[in-house]
């Protein structure tokens, strides 16, 4: 079945820059769109974009355009998310979830999350 | 961006009670939304999606309705494993962007 599994934990100081890994099983990786949600402490889920692993392009929800990086090694089945000049309110648990075979822009099976805490 | 408002923003109802959640969009969006159930701690897991096709393997009391700008999710019959907050995400236009959520106990 699929799973995604992400890494864990991180602590950063703002500023700084961190690199989320999410690696699939139970499907190849460049057959999907890996969706990147985020979530605050309390807080609704935030979209943030997409990666089509199979040609490596991306779309980035335009409140995070310049900060963020998606891509993605095929070889490992591995997807990642990098923000950088990270902030004390980017501190969130950030989900990677997979885009439906019918329809890329549809999330549906999700990581566990990754919970990024930026504090100085 | 689209603004989707879902009401209410929390709900306390009984085992068994008939629940419904509404989500409006800000412009149309056809059929391009989906429910979502988030325990706490707990990744979302899709419910509901092209505005009304239940995901396999979720109960047969959840369903979803509605085209255009307004859309309900319906549970039949509550049930105490129920207890969650739900999210609507349209996926009409950029931004993807979701409710702010309906928090839903049991009473």
């Amino acid at each position: 079945q699929v799973q995604l599994v992400q890494s864990g934990a991180e602590v950063k100081k703002p500023g700084a820059s961190v690199k989320v890994s999410c690696k699939a099983s139970g499907y190849t990786l460049s057959a999907y769109y890996m969706h990147w949600v985020r979530q605050a402490p309390g807080q609704g889920l935030e979209w943030m974009g997409w990666i089509n692993p199979h040609s490596g392009d991306t779309y980035y929800a335009l409140s995070f355009e310049g900060r963020v990086t998606m891509t993605r090694d095929t070889s490992i089945n591995t997807a990642y998310l990098d923000l950088n000049r990270l902030r004390n309110d980017d501190t969130a648990v950030y989900y990677c979830a997979r885009g439906d075979s019918g329809d890329y822009l549809r999330p549906v099976d999700w990581g566990q999350g990754t919970l990024v805490t930026v504090s100085s | 961006d689209i603004q989707m408002t879902q009401s209410p923003s929390s709900l306390s109802a009984s085992v068994g009670d008939r629940v419904t959640i509404t989500c409006r969009a800000s412009q149309g969006i056809r059929n391009e939304l989906g429910w979502y159930q988030q325990k706490p701690g707990k990744a979302p897991k899709r419910l509901i999606y092209a505005a009304s096709s239940l995901q396999s393997g979720v109960p047969s009391r959840f369903s979803g309705s509605g085209y255009g700008k307004e859309f309900t999710l319906t549970i039949s019959s509550l049930q105490p494993e129920d207890c969650a907050t739900y999210y609507c995400l349209q996926h009409h236009g950029y931004p993807l962007t979701f409710g702010q959520g309906t928090r839903l106990e049991i009473k």
